[in-house]
């Protein structure tokens, strides 16, 4: 069974601060990674996608692929209270286009 | 405004019933998709559909059916053999399927759907 892992949190980030948020797949072949932005109660939406090795910034946030290690990571800088949600992982294989999700990571920006 | 409408936003079934879960939409998307979303889970995919008139099982369809007749429309169905239906119901749509790394995954606004 392919994973994908997350730590579930809460990770209760300073206002300002970096809020870091790891993600781990299981399946070596993977080649795309997406991460959404769910708010409670809400359907999740795209903030980030990454292919290649290495770091992609936009705007406030940050991915970041290694292949190898078999992790990607998501960084938020300057964190706002607005960006408390629940963070999800999505990998794709080398298949059609299913994603794999993971459970998601809380984030907890407090003022 | 282009878009992933799903409806109602929230659905009771009783026990035994069948009820209908719409998804539409006007993004001139060729896939779709069905994912379940439990409580500190993450999404499972019950259905998915590559072109019109044909779908294929996700990771956990049973209880479940689809149809496909229209691009614009993946209606799923909560049959009376799905014994914990409670849960986020999640439509989402791409462009294409196969062969694009760069594909992405767009959601709809979900339907709640819970057991009397």
């Amino acid at each position: 069974q392919k994973e994908v892992e997350q730590n579930s949190g809460p990770l209760s980030v300073p206002e300002g601060a970096i809020a870091s948020l790891n993600c781990t797949y299981s399946d070596r072949v993977s080649q795309s990674f997406f991460w959404y932005r769910q708010y409670s109660g809400k359907s999740p939406e795209l903030i980030m996608s990454i292919y290649s090795n290495g770091d992609k910034e936009d705007g406030r946030f940050t991915a970041q692929l290694n292949k190898a290690s078999q992790y990607v990571s998501l960084l938020i800088r300057d964190s706002q209270p607005s960006d408390s949600a629940t963070y999800l992982c999505a990998v794709r294989g080398d298949s059609w286009g299913k994603l794999q999700f993971g459970a998601g990571t809380q984030v907890v920006v407090t003022p | 405004d282009g878009g992933i409408t799903q409806s109602p936003k929230y659905l009771f079934r009783k026990e035994g019933q069948n009820v209908t879960l719409s998804c539409e939409q006007n993004l001139n998307h060729d896939a779709m998709y069905w994912y379940r979303q439990d409580p500190g889970q993450g999404l499972r995919l019950i259905y998915y559909s590559q072109i019109v008139n044909d779908f294929q099982k996700g990771d956990i369809a049973e209880g479940y059916s689809v149809s496909r007749e229209k691009k614009e429309s993946f209606p799923l169905t909560v049959t009376s053999a799905q014994k914990n239906p409670t849960a986020f119901y999640l439509c989402a749509s791409s462009i294409t399927v196969s062969g694009q790394l760069q594909e992405t995954q767009y959601f709809g606004p979900g339907t709640r759907l819970l057991v009397l």
